[in-house]
């Protein structure tokens, strides 16, 4: 199947400063990518769609200045988190799909955990 | 989105059939019933899915009954690698966004 890859796959950082996780599809393009994220022992929730050359759709309750996500070519998304605090220590995965793919399935990345200090 | 309903947990034994249930009573005509798992600290991977006809691949079968209402996931032979967090989704092919529910969280033991 296609490929997505995360980077980095952990970051530690202290609190109030920025982080940027990237999201790449590797053998394919993909025009629309997606954010999850994941606290311990619950569900993926998804916070936003990442939309090649265009805004990101947030969903309902999702800080769009909190979580910046921006998607300048067909194979890579990044989300970036600004001023984290400990509240936003998380498991975070993107997904992306390939565009001609008839079984119309997500792909997943392995995930990014940030520990926020 | 309809949404689904699916137990918390389940056990099987290595070697047998898991039978994974999942409750859509309020899936629309459009709305495709799709699998995915999630083993433990990893992305969630994709498994099958299927409008109204069963389904199979090399990974599993799916058995979606002829209202539509319900479906399951068979993992015909279980190894120990299959423990992991199974999402039933419900979604309209061309949907694009996953909403996933609470899953059933698999143990397969020895």
């Amino acid at each position: 199947g296609a490929v997505v890859s995360q980077h980095p796959s952990r970051v530690i950082c202290k609190s109030g400063t920025s982080v940027k996780i990237e999201c790449r599809s590797l053998d394919f393009q993909a025009t629309t990518m997606f954010w999850y994220r994941q606290f311990p022992k619950k569900s993926l929730m998804l916070m936003a769609t990442s939309n090649e050359g265009s805004k990101a759709t947030y969903e309902q309750g999702v800080e769009k200045d909190k979580f910046l996500i921006n998607h300048a070519s067909l194979t890579l998304s990044t989300l970036t988190v600004t001023s984290a605090h400990p509240e936003d220590s998380s498991f975070y995965i993107c997904s992306a799909s390939p565009p001609s793919g008839s079984k119309n399935e997500q792909f997943f990345g392995p995930g990014t955990r940030l520990t926020v200090l | 989105d309809a949404k689904t309903t699916q137990p918390p947990s389940m056990d099987c034994a290595e070697g047998r059939a898991a039978n994974l249930p999942c409750n859509h009573s309020t899936i629309s005509g459009n709305e495709y019933v799709y699998w995915y798992r999630q083993i433990h600290s990893q992305g969630p991977q994709y498994i099958i899915h299927g409008l109204k006809n069963n389904e199979t691949n090399e990974m599993a079968s799916l058995i979606i009954t002829e209202d539509r209402k319900s479906s399951t996931l068979i993992l015909p032979h279980a190894t120990l690698r299959d423990t992991a967090v199974y999402y039933c989704i419900v979604r309209a092919h061309q949907g694009g966004k996953l909403i996933f529910g609470q899953g059933t969280e698999l143990s397969v033991k020895p």
